[in-house]
Order: structure tokens, then C-alpha cells, then sequence
């Protein structure tokens, strides 16, 4: 079974451009989770998604920043017009069913924006 | 509304024993423990749902005082595969926003030979 799987692991990006992050959760979960860490600091949640639906978006910026889980295929974190302040690892989790089951990681994307 | 995680750092030498407490001004439904190594995604240890709970994995386990708004993690015997940094993650959304879990700052755990 394979896990939570996250592409790409590292995306450059120039400032103004646009970065699209995908993740695909492990085989059977339906609930996607979205967080990002600054270099030196803690997970900050973003967004909460089940499938073709937004549970949470609390902790994503009101601009620029989009998720979306469609039926078919991966969940897709959005940043248009990147900016320096963007640059940091994003990392998705996936869990089962409930919210109260265990959030599995995948292994990040680390956003780079010159 | 962050869980505080203490101590902020620790320093050990192989075969020593650790504790990181992570702390909630807020109501305890559940606690998540994970460690995660530079670079690397966070790694799951163990989930606790219930306030007196306590779970165990190989020589780290944990407790959950619901009352206190607290939870331990205990490392015994530590090995240098522990090193790394401990995060809890607290579910502070309640109703449908249950799974969005908050994460205190870190404890940076390092174990030398």
C-alpha cells in the first residue's frame, strides 16, 4: 500500500509565477489535509478537503492561495503569483474516514522562490 | 490557541530517558505525536483519543491527561535513531473541522553516542 505521494519534491519558482503542488493520499482515504512549514518552525495548518468538497480552509491566505480535491485524481494546492515570503515545505496528510483517525504524511514539496 | 510543547530542546547521550510535555489552554479531545528529521516528513507515533490513555511503542509511549490539557511523551533508553524533533498536533476545530490539527512549536531531541 502505498503512502501519501507528493509532486513535485522541489519546485523553483520565480516571483510572479504560478506553483502547483499535487498529492495523492494513501490508497483509501478520503480526507486530505494541507499544511505548511517555514524553515525552523512548526506544521501551520492551511486547508481541510474531502473529496470535491472544503471542510476547512481557516488557515490558507485570503489571496493568491487555492486547494481543490476533485473526484478524480490528486488533491492540488494553488499559489499564483508566488512571492519570496512562499518559499517553504508544504506537506500534505491523508487519514481514512473520520477526522479523529491518523494523519499520514507524505514527503513534501519544498517551494523555492527566487 | 497552539499547544506549548517544553522543553524547546534536549540533549541526551544513548540509553538515557526523556520526557516532552505538550500543554493546551483550550479542551483535549485527542493528542498526535510525530517526529520528524530534518528534511524529512513527519512521522506518526501514536494517537491518544481518551483523557487517561496511555499507548506504547517499542521503548516511547505517552500519556493523556485529559483533566491537566496535558500529554507526555516518554522516551527510555534512548537510541540515536530518537534524535530528531517531537511535535504534538491538537484537533482545536471542533465539528466538522475535527481533523485540522494544531501543532506546537517542536522539542528538538538529539542523542549522542
Amino acid at each position: 500500500n502505498a503512502g501519501v505521494m507528493q509532486n513535485p519534491r522541489h519546485l523553483v519558482r520565480r516571483r510572479g509565477q504560478e506553483a502547483r503542488l499535487r498529492c495523492s493520499p494513501m490508497k483509501g482515504h478520503s480526507h486530505v489535509y494541507w499544511y505548511r512549514q517555514l524553515p525552523e518552525e512548526g506544521l501551520k495548518f492551511m486547508v481541510y478537503l474531502q473529496k470535491e468538497n472544503i471542510i476547512d480552509e481557516s488557515g490558507m491566505p485570503k489571496e493568491r492561495f487555492s486547494a481543490e480535491f476533485p473526484k478524480e485524481g490528486p488533491s492540488i494546492l494553488r499559489i499564483q503569483q508566488v512571492v519570496r515570503g512562499d518559499s517553504a515545505a508544504y506537506f500534505c496528510a491523508s487519514s481514512p474516514g473520520t477526522a479523529k483517525e491518523t494523519q499520514y504524511f507524505g514527503p513534501g514539496t519544498r517551494l523555492l522562490v527566487l | 490557541q497552539q499547544p506549548v510543547q517544553s522543553p524547546q530542546a534536549v540533549i541526551l547521550r544513548e540509553g538515557e530517558d526523556a520526557v516532552i510535555n505538550c500543554s493546551s489552554s483550550k479542551a483535549l479531545y485527542s493528542v498526535h505525536w510525530y517526529r520528524q528529521k530534518h528534511g524529512e516528513a513527519p512521522v506518526f507515533l501514536m494517537i491518544l483519543l481518551k483523557g487517561g490513555e496511555q499507548k506504547g511503542h517499542e521503548k516511547i509511549s505517552a500519556s493523556f491527561n485529559e483533566k491537566k490539557q496535558q500529554s507526555s511523551l516518554y522516551l527510555t533508553a534512548s537510541q540515536l535513531s530518537y534524535s530528531g524533533t517531537y511535535f504534538c498536533g491538537i484537533p482545536l476545530g471542533g465539528g466538522t473541522s475535527y481533523g485540522k490539527l494544531t501543532f506546537g512549536q517542536g522539542t528538538i531531541l538529539t542523542v549522542h553516542p
